[in-house]
């Protein structure tokens, strides 16, 4: 079945990486993405991989795929404060008709 | 572009009225999707639809809420009668094709509250 899932809290000091792990169970996963909610809005697109990459950087985030392990990270470089927020890891699936699968979502606190 | 467009931002109603929260998607995505979000529940898909056509409706939690999407820039979802677990944040999503790697545009959600 489809299962995407996350550690709910993350808690990191301003200044550090964060490091957001997601599993997913679909190997037929075709895309992959980061979504992030601020409090009191609507998710925002952050970054996505397609599934036959390994990396993909971008400014201050890094997206790792482990396609073997269906593991996907998000890492955060020199964390803000402004990188508080909720994150979710998504997934679509081949032949899913634009259907994403979400995470929970993982609640990063970032400690001045 | 101005992004998905919701309204209302806040809904506060009784128990029992009709609620009819909107959404005007992004032009030219032909996907639109209606999810709630609660603390307990997370993100759930309510309903999404593909060139206004209505393709997959199981997440609708009863017969008391149904969503339409009459032409390509406009949807609604309606709660009729409306009940205080119905509270939770609704938002709208739209996509391009599906053979585009673009994701979901959400709205910024109507936060609906039901006494």
């Amino acid at each position: 079945g489809e299962d995407v899932e996350q550690s709910l809290f993350l808690s990191v000091r301003e200044g550090d990486s964060s490091v957001i792990n997601c599993t997913y169970t679909d190997s037929s996963s075709t895309y992959l993405y980061w979504y992030k909610q601020e409090p009191g809005a609507g998710l925002q697109l952050l970054t996505y991989i397609f599934s036959n990459m390994d990396m993909k950087q971008d400014q201050r985030l890094t997206v790792l795929l482990n396609k073997k392990d269906k593991h996907l990270s998000l890492r955060i470089a020199d964390t803000q404060t402004g990188d508080s927020a909720i994150y979710f890891c998504a997934e679509t699936l081949e032949g899913s008709q634009g259907n994403l699968i979400f995470g929970k979502g993982t609640k990063l606190s970032v400690k001045p | 572009d101005a992004g998905v467009i919701q309204s209302p931002r806040h809904e506060v109603t009784e128990m029992g009225q009709e609620v009819t929260l909107r959404c005007k998607p992004i032009s030219g995505h032909d996907y639109l999707f209606w999810y709630r979000q609660t603390m307990m529940r997370g993100l759930e898909l309510l309903i999404y639809f593909n060139n206004n056509v209505p393709i997959d409706d199981s997440g609708m939690p009863e017969d008391r809420f149904s969503a339409k999407m009459p032409n390509a820039s406009f949807s609604t979802l309606k709660i009729q009668p409306s009940e205080p677990r119905d509270s939770a944040v609704y938002f709208c999503a739209s996509s391009p094709p599906a053979s585009l790697s673009g994701g979901y545009t959400f709205g910024s959600g109507t936060r609906l509250t039901v006494v």
